[in-house]
C-alpha cells in the first residue's frame, strides 16, 4: 500500500484543457514537494507547500496543500505538450508524531500525456 | 556547479556479480539520499546521510548492500550478488539542511543509474 496515494494514476488531455493531479495522505504532512520526471530522467522540482491551505503558483501551475495538511491537488491550466511527464508528489510524514527531518516519501506518481 | 551528478548512467550486469554507483552531491549540501525506483513507481527511501554519518537506513536496505559517503562529499552504493530484483533505477538526491532539519528540505535528484540484472 502506498503512504502517499495519487489520483488519477495517469491522465491524456488535448493541449488547451485545465487537469487536476491530487495527492492524498492519511497522516499530517509537515511539507509536500511537487516534481516533475520525464521518463528514465531524474525529478525536477517544481513546488513546495508547508502551511495548511498554502497554495503557490508558477507559469500555468498552482498547487494548494489543504487546510488539515492531509492532501494537496496541482492543477494544470491550458496545458501544452511540454507538461506532458510523470508528477510525483513527496511528502514528510510523520508516522510517531512530529517532522521526519527532511525524509521525503513518494506517491507512485502520475502520467500525464498532451495530445496536440 | 553542475547539480547532482550520478555514475554511470547505465550498468547491465549477470545475476550474482557486485556492481557500485557513484554520486557527487552538489557541493554545498549536507545531505544525500539514495532511492530507488521501479517502472510505474515513485521512489522508494534507500538510505541518507548527513555529512559524512549515515543517519537511517530503510528496511529495504538488504545487507547485500552497502553505502558511504567517506568524506561527506560523494557517495557510493555497492550492491553485491546482484539479483534480478535489484534492476531498477537508483536515483541520487542532496540538500542543505540547517539546524535540526525540521523545515524545508529541497531535495535535488541526479539523472539516475539504471541497473539492469540479466
Amino acid at each position: 500500500s502506498q503512504e502517499l496515494e495519487q489520483s488519477p494514476q495517469s491522465l491524456i488531455v488535448q493541449e488547451g484543457k485545465n487537469l487536476t493531479i491530487n495527492c492524498t495522505s492519511s497522516k499530517t504532512l509537515y511539507g509536500l514537494y511537487w516534481y516533475k520526471q520525464k521518463y528514465g530522467e531524474g525529478l525536477i522540482f517544481l513546488m513546495m507547500l508547508q502551511k495548511g491551505g498554502e497554495e503557490k503558483s508558477h507559469e500555468k501551475i498552482t498547487a494548494k496543500l489543504d487546510e488539515k495538511k492531509q492532501q494537496s491537488s496541482l492543477h494544470i491550466t491550458a496545458s501544452q505538450p511540454s507538461h506532458a511527464g510523470i508528477y510525483l508528489c513527496g511528502a514528510d510524514i510523520s508516522w510517531g508524531g512530529g517532522t521526519s527531518y527532511g525524509k521525503l516519501t513518494f506517491g507512485q506518481g502520475t502520467i500525464l500525456t498532451v495530445h496536440p | 556547479d553542475t547539480g547532482v551528478s550520478q555514475n554511470p548512467r547505465h550498468k547491465i550486469t549477470k545475476r550474482g556479480q557486485n556492481v557500485t554507483f557513484r554520486c557527487d552531491p552538489i557541493s554545498e549540501h549536507n545531505r544525500l539520499y539514495w532511492y530507488r525506483q521501479t517502472l510505474g513507481q515513485g521512489p522508494e527511501f534507500l538510505t541518507y546521510f548527513q555529512n559524512e554519518a549515515q543517519l537511517e537506513k530503510s528496511r529495504l536496505l538488504s545487507d547485500r548492500f552497502s553505502a558511504e559517503r567517506p568524506k561527506g562529499s560523494f557517495s557510493t552504493l555497492e550492491i553485491q550478488r546482484t539479483e534480478q530484483g535489484d534492476s531498477a533505477m537508483y536515483l541520487c538526491a542532496s540538500s542543505l539542511v540547517r539546524g535540526s532539519g525540521s523545515g524545508a528540505n529541497v531535495l535535488t535528484f541526479g539523472a539516475g543509474s539504471r541497473l539492469t540484472v540479466l
